[in-house]
């Protein structure tokens, strides 16, 4: 069956570090991947968009990695700070299911300074 | 531009009454999209529009659920009758292709 899978445990660092959020996809072959931000009460946000042939993308403090092979997607945001605090959602576009995204069940991140 | 509006912000109904969710896209945006989000299932695909034109409702649960673009500016769904189960915050979001989603604020349905 066809899964996006994010850890469903919360993730808790220290302000400063880097946290690292993991995406993994069974049975899909995504166009595209990309990465939301949603805080309580609130629509998610987009934050980043890798394509299929792309490894690496950055943005500021935001790092996104896209490993093919191993169906991965990697989400990194570096010098955290408590304002980071949100729920990280994964999403890709089927590209034998048309355009529309599906979405992963998110990871929360709590940054404590 | 004020994003993608939806209205009402929250909704309360009672079992078995008609609900219509409301959703302006942002302007020059041709795809539409409608989610639904619980903590169970998290972000579901309903329906999605393309320059107005229905293309995937295969995410829409029952008949009971109905959507429409009437035009550029505007969609509904339209929950009738409604059920406890369909309680959930519904969103709508609207993107050109191939690029990042702009979602709304939500509609939080109650249903009692």
């Amino acid at each position: 069956s066809q899964k996006i899978e994010q850890n469903s445990e919360a993730l808790n660092i220290q302000e400063g570090k880097t946290a690292t959020l993991t995406c993994n996809y069974t049975n899909y072959s995504p166009a595209y991947l990309q990465w939301y931000r949603q805080d309580p009460g609130r629509g998610p946000v987009f934050l980043l968009l890798i394509r299929e042939n792309e490894k690496e993308k950055r943005k500021e403090r935001l790092k996104v990695t896209f490993d093919t092979t191993l169906k991965q997607s990697l989400f990194h945001i570096t010098a955290s700070q408590p304002a980071d605090s949100a729920t990280y959602l994964c999403a890709l576009a089927d590209n034998q299911a048309g355009t529309a995204l599906i979405f992963g069940k998110g990871t929360t991140l709590s940054v404590s300074s | 531009d004020a994003g993608v509006i939806q209205s009402p912000r929250h909704e309360v109904t009672e079992m078995g009454q008609e609900v219509t969710l409301r959703c302006k896209p942002i302007s020059g945006h041709d795809y539409l999209f409608w989610y639904r989000q619980t903590m169970m299932r998290g972000l579901e695909l309903l329906i999605y529009f393309n320059n107005n034109v229905p293309i995937d409702d295969s995410g829409m649960p029952e008949d009971r659920f109905s959507a429409k673009m009437p035009n550029a500016s505007f969609s509904t769904l339209k929950i009738q009758p409604s059920e406890p189960r369909d309680s959930a915050v519904y969103f709508c979001a609207s993107s050109l292709w191939g690029t990042g989603y702009t979602f709304g604020s939500g509609t939080r349905l109650t249903v009692v």
